[in-house]
């Protein structure tokens, strides 16, 4: 299995443009997390989705991220408009059911706004 | 106030000899304590993953101990190698009926092994 694949990989924007995150699970896994990292920050979740349904948002900073999973191979993490502050590192992850799997996570994907 | 501390900060050790992190938290109701090793550049890779009911659970030089009743768990890496340079990150997931709880990270430890 290629394991978590998340796209792109790098992403310079300026403030005030649509940024838009991509990742692709791994294949039968049925969660799905979304996570930012900072230096300042560390490690937070932004959302998880069980069966392509979001299931807890809570960690969605404002109404700029969006987020959404189409099918179970793919999800999308929208931020309109970005801000600098939003600079940082998105990490997706995904897993099976329950709460005592492992999850895998992607490669990520740094994002810049100037 | 956050809910998970680990300490130290950042270490930096000399190759084959051991260490020990530590990850002391107050998240309530505990479902399950997990240790993540994160490269430079990389995404977090599971460690380890502990329920209230164990002890102690091992993933090759990597040994964590979880004490839930003075809600403590430590990280030990034996014999440590220049591969073990990393962020050790603890996180505390919080028991819910049926979905996977809520998340509290602790903002990590930063280990250096130099030859």
């Amino acid at each position: 299995d290629a394991g978590v694949i998340q796209s792109p990989r790098h992403e310079v924007t300026e403030m005030g443009q649509e940024v838009t995150l991509r990742c692709k699970p791994i294949s039968g896994h049925d969660y799905l997390f979304w996570y930012r990292q900072t230096m300042m920050r560390g490690l937070e979740l932004l959302i998880y989705f069980n069966n392509n349904v979001p299931i807890d948002d809570s960690g969605m900073p404002e109404d700029r991220f969006s987020a959404k999973m189409p099918n179970a191979s793919f999800s999308t993490l929208k931020i309109q408009p970005s801000e600098p502050r939003d600079s940082a590192v998105y990490f997706c992850a995904s897993s099976f059911s329950r709460s005592g799997d492992t999850q895998y996570f992607g490669p990520g994907t740094r994002l810049t706004v100037l | 106030k956050n809910q998970v501390e680990q300490s130290p900060q950042s270490l930096i050790i000399l190759e084959g000899k051991n260490c020990t992190l530590q990850c002391n938290y107050t998240v309530s109701p505990f479902s399950n304590l997990r240790w993540y090793k994160q490269d430079t550049g990389r995404g977090p890779v599971s460690l380890t993953i502990m329920t209230f009911s164990e002890n102690t659970k091992s993933n090759g030089r990597y040994t964590a101990t979880l004490d839930a009743d003075t809600k403590q768990s430590s990280l030990h890496i034996t014999a440590s190698q220049l591969s073990d340079s990393a962020s050790y990150i603890c996180v505390v997931i919080s028991m819910t009926t049926d979905s996977w709880g809520k998340f509290q990270f602790g903002a990590g430890t930063q280990v250096v092994v130099t030859p």
